[in-house]
């Protein structure tokens, strides 16, 4: 199986503040990766497909890039609703894995 | 506007069975791959079970193969779940989630999710 490793676990920031999240996976998975966001008590919704591929809706202060075994979730200048919880996943291969997430949390 | 309503969740006793159905509308059911995704409580995502468009391949993690089962009616658009010898560490949320296929990548990712169904495993 194919283990997503986010890091960090936990993450304070202020609003307005540039961030990166990570997600490495342990082994390469070419761009078949995806990100998505859970705020509390809501269903999770996409970000990014195919690691660094926009979706339509999505501010576009949301980025990705990466390829092989390294990823990374941008946020530019965070905004108050963007406090949650942030899973990679992986399409690659099956069985199909998510990472354990990255907590966003108001600092 | 796309819709997936999850239903059937509840509690059950450890070693029992279950069904959930997830109702679609708002596109063309048959020509999607659907999906399920669990949450224990305050832990992340877990996936479950997926189906193709046709019911023809199905596909499952090592922790429910055997004891879950995935099927679809299309005329129904409509997904299923049937869960088997049921366990604690069974309880979640429950997300049917749609799988958008991309042919250049041949892969799929999860474009919509309905707002989940909790089932408790407990005596």
């Amino acid at each position: 199986d194919i283990m997503l490793t986010q890091s960090p676990a936990t993450l304070s920031v202020t609003p307005g503040e540039s961030i990166s999240l990570s997600c490495r996976a342990s082994q390469s998975i070419s761009t078949n990766l995806h990100w998505y966001q859970q705020k509390p008590n809501e269903s999770p919704r996409v970000l990014i497909k195919y690691a660094s591929q926009t979706i339509s809706g999505i501010p576009s202060r949301f980025s990705g890039s990466g390829s092989g075994t390294d990823f990374t979730l941008n946020i530019n200048r965070v905004e108050p609703e963007d406090f949650s919880v942030y899973y990679c996943q992986q399409s690659n291969s099956w069985p199909r894995t998510f990472g354990a997430g990255t907590k966003l949390e108001l600092k | 506007e796309v819709q997936l309503v999850e239903s059937g969740g509840g509690l059950v006793q450890p070693g029992r069975s279950l069904k959930l159905s997830c109702a679609a509308s708002g596109f063309t059911f048959s020509n999607y791959y659907m999906a399920w995704v669990r949450q224990a409580p305050k832990k992340g995502l877990e996936w479950v079970a997926t189906i193709s468009t046709s019911g023809s391949r199905t596909y499952y993690p090592d922790s429910v193969k055997g004891r879950f089962t995935i099927s679809r009616d299309n005329a129904k658009s409509s997904l299923y779940l049937q869960m088997n010898s049921l366990k604690s560490e069974d309880t979640a949320t429950y997300y049917c989630a749609r799988g958008y296929y991309d042919g250049y990548y041949h892969s799929y990712y999860f474009d919509y999710w309905g707002q989940g169904v909790m089932v408790t495993v407990s005596s």
